[in-house]
């Protein structure tokens, strides 16, 4: 059974860090694109950013480039986001997702999310 | 970047009806479209991939088609699980895309 797991969410002020986790199990980790996929509280899905399966490409949304940081460890089949000077927007829940087979980036599993908070 | 666009933003249905929802592109993307389920408190899940292909577990009265810009989710029979948000996502370009759901409540 695919499980993603993350954590690391919590409540930061605004330029505040933090570092989400992602433990993945039930699948050949290092086959798979991996993704974070971020929700608004009330709002829609924004996908954050994506890693290829040897982290040699990595994509961002514009929003986030320069300031978030996707990374994975194959050996221990987890992904992470570093994210740094947060901003009140970027308050959301976050997901991480894995690619499915077909081509393009599409998520066909989810973790149950762990909730940001960037307050002051 | 492409833009997605659902219609209509609320659909207010009764158990057992047919269900179309619609999901525009600003840009052609071939049949990269997926259609995702969310109920509240819980992560989405997939429900179509490649705009008609069936995820893993998905009942059989969920079908999607279209290519282009233009693609529908049809519930056939609305039962009391399917009540939630229904979101597109187009997997055709970076950066990928939602669309802003369609949220499918008890009528």
């Amino acid at each position: 059974e695919v499980q993603l797991v993350e954590s690391g969410g919590g409540l930061v002020q605004p330029g505040g860090s933090l570092r989400l986790s992602c433990a993945a199990s039930g699948f050949t980790f290092d086959s798979h694109w991996m993704n974070w996929v971020r929700q608004a509280p009330g709002k829609g899905l924004e996908w954050v950013a994506s890693i290829k399966q040897d982290g040699s490409e990595k994509y961002y949304v514009d929003s986030v480039k320069g300031r978030f940081t996707i990374s994975r460890d194959n050996a221990k089949n987890s992904l992470y986001l570093q994210m740094n000077s947060l901003r009140a927007e970027d308050t959301a829940v976050y997901y991480c997702a894995r690619d499915g087979v077909a081509p393009g980036i599409y998520y066909d599993y989810w973790g149950q999310g762990t909730l940001v908070t960037v307050f002051s | 970047e492409i833009v997605m666009t659902q219609s209509p933003a609320t659909l207010s249905m009764s158990p057992g009806e047919r269900v179309t929802l619609s999901c525009r592109a600003s840009q052609s993307i071939s049949s990269y479209l997926a259609w995702y389920q969310q109920k509240p408190g819980q992560a989405p899940r997939l429900l179509i991939y490649g705009a008609s292909t069936r995820a893993t577990g998905i009942p059989a009265r969920f079908s999607g088609s279209g290519s282009g810009t233009e693609f529908t989710l049809t519930i056939s029979s609305l039962q009391s699980e399917d009540f939630a948000v229904y979101y597109c996502q187009q997997h055709n370009n970076w950066p990928w895309t939602f669309g802003q759901g369609t949220k499918v409540e008890i009528k």
